[in-house]
């Protein structure tokens, strides 16, 4: 059974930094895509990152480049999510996301996602 | 900025089909732009429902259908069931990497 389960999220003061941890299993997570999206609250749905199986590649949203750094660790099947210069705007539910199997897309599987709330 | 845009809100009844939407800013929707769709209840985490323009996954029940439809994504349901209610969200990818949410249909079933 495929498992996604973020951790790191809390309170944080505008301008500090928090890292956010997904923990895999159930996959064979070298394999992976993997992504982070984001849910302010009563909003919707907004893709914030994706990295290659081998952490060549990473995509950010315009508006969290520069800012937000992703990463993971295969040996420990672990995907990462840096957060710095955190702004009002950066406070929502955090979603660890797995693609299909073999490509790029789609996000079959989530993690049932940790809050950050950016408040003075 | 890309932007998708869906229905923010549909109304259907018991036993009835309705059909939602998904349009890019940048123009006609292709199987190129992978669409997905999602289910999600409040209070949870989202659930996928259809990849790759209209492949269901194990688990999404066979009312759903996915297609596209006057250069757009949709996401059809037949047969609609209470249980149907929720926010439903569309993802394309630009560029074979980038994907893009739209903003949610809220679907109520009355």
């Amino acid at each position: 059974e495929v498992q996604l389960v973020e951790s790191g999220g809390g309170l944080v003061q505008p301008g500090g930094s928090l890292r956010l941890s997904c923990a895999a299993s159930g996959f064979i997570f070298s394999t992976h895509v993997m992504s982070w999206v984001r849910q302010a609250p009563g909003k919707g749905l907004e893709y914030v990152a994706n990295i290659k199986q081998d952490g060549s590649e990473k995509y950010y949203v315009d508006s969290v480049k520069g800012r937000f750094t992703i990463s993971r660790d295969n040996a420990k099947n672990s995907l990462y999510l840096q957060m710095n210069s955190l702004r009002a705007e950066d406070t929502a539910v955090y979603y660890c996301a797995r693609a299909l199997s073999g490509g790029v897309t789609g996000l079959p599987f989530w993690g049932q996602g940790t809050l950050v709330t950016v408040s003075s | 900025q890309t932007v998708v845009t869906q229905e923010p809100s549909l109304t259907v009844s018991p036993g009835g089909t309705v059909t939602l939407t998904c349009a890019s800013s940048t123009g006609t929707v292709t199987s190129g732009y992978y669409p997905n769709w999602f289910q999600q209840k409040p209070g949870q985490a989202p659930r996928a429902l259809i990849y790759s323009t209209s492949n269901r996954h194990s688990w999404t029940p066979a009312r759903f259908s996915g297609s596209l439809l006057g250069g757009k994504a949709a996401l059809t349901l037949s047969g609609v069931q209470p249980e149907d209610e929720a926010e439903y969200y569309c993802l394309l990818y630009y560029g074979g990497t980038q994907g893009v949410f739209g903003g949610g249909t809220k679907l109520t079933v009355l």
